[in-house]
């Protein structure tokens, strides 16, 4: 089955700089890719999300990337604000079938 | 629109009860809706996959006769924690997936179930 591994565990960025967050997945048949966003005792939130026939993806300050080759996609945030400090993860499933979620990145951006 | 309401919020039971957790997508046809365990400081793990009208199916190690998931109508999917005992004390989070519109599942706002 699929496995997907997400780095880092915890983040800590000034605010204002860049975070990256990278997941690597093992199913190639895995074709959609979405990121969430989760704060403490809330419902995670879908930020962006990526499909295989699609190697990058933008929405204002988020981005996402992904390499079908290398079973990896990563997550782009810039200009970070405190209000982004949550934890993310990533998940990858084959046409909307059994999301596995990576383990989460707990995000801390400092003012 | 895409709402997910889930109910209760939260529910405390003594160990040897039952306790069941509705799940209902408020302005759109669910045909899927996942069940999802996440215990602090941990991921989401997938337990089951409910499609209206016929059986879910379970991810490996999930007890199917302890988690009883029923998804009657394509706006309610119910998970009945059976016997529960203290180590079923999680945050239980149902998902739904309009299908044939998009892949994107959308959250209930969870359960926190604890068992004394």
């Amino acid at each position: 089955g699929e496995n997907v591994e997400q780095h880092p565990s915890t983040l800590s960025v000034q605010e204002g700089d860049s975070a990256v967050i990278k997941c690597t997945y093992s199913d190639s048949a895995s074709n959609y890719f979405p990121w969430y966003k989760q704060e403490l005792g809330k419902r995670p939130q879908l930020i962006i999300d990526i499909r295989s026939n699609v190697g990058e993806k933008k929405d204002q300050r988020i981005a996402v990337t992904l390499n079908k080759t290398a079973k990896h996609f990563s997550l782009h945030i810039t200009e970070t604000q405190p209000e982004d400090s949550a934890v993310y993860f990533c998940a990858a499933t084959p046409y909307g079938q059994n999301f596995v979620f990576g383990p989460g990145t707990r995000l801390s951006v400092l003012p | 629109g895409a709402v997910v309401s889930q109910h209760p919020s939260w529910v405390i039971c003594k160990s040897g009860t039952s306790v069941k957790i509705e799940c209902r997508s408020l302005d759109f046809q669910a045909t899927t809706m996942f069940w999802y365990r996440q215990f602090p400081k941990q991921s989401l793990m997938l337990m089951a996959t409910s499609n209206e009208g016929s059986k879910a199916t379970y991810e490996q190690g999930v007890e199917k006769d302890k988690f009883l998931i029923n998804h009657a109508s394509l706006t309610l999917s119910t998970l009945t924690v059976t016997s529960a005992h203290p180590e079923d004390s999680s945050f239980y989070i149902c998902s739904a997936v309009e299908r044939g519109v998009s892949y994107e599942q959308y959250f209930g706002p969870g359960t926190r179930l604890t068992v004394t």
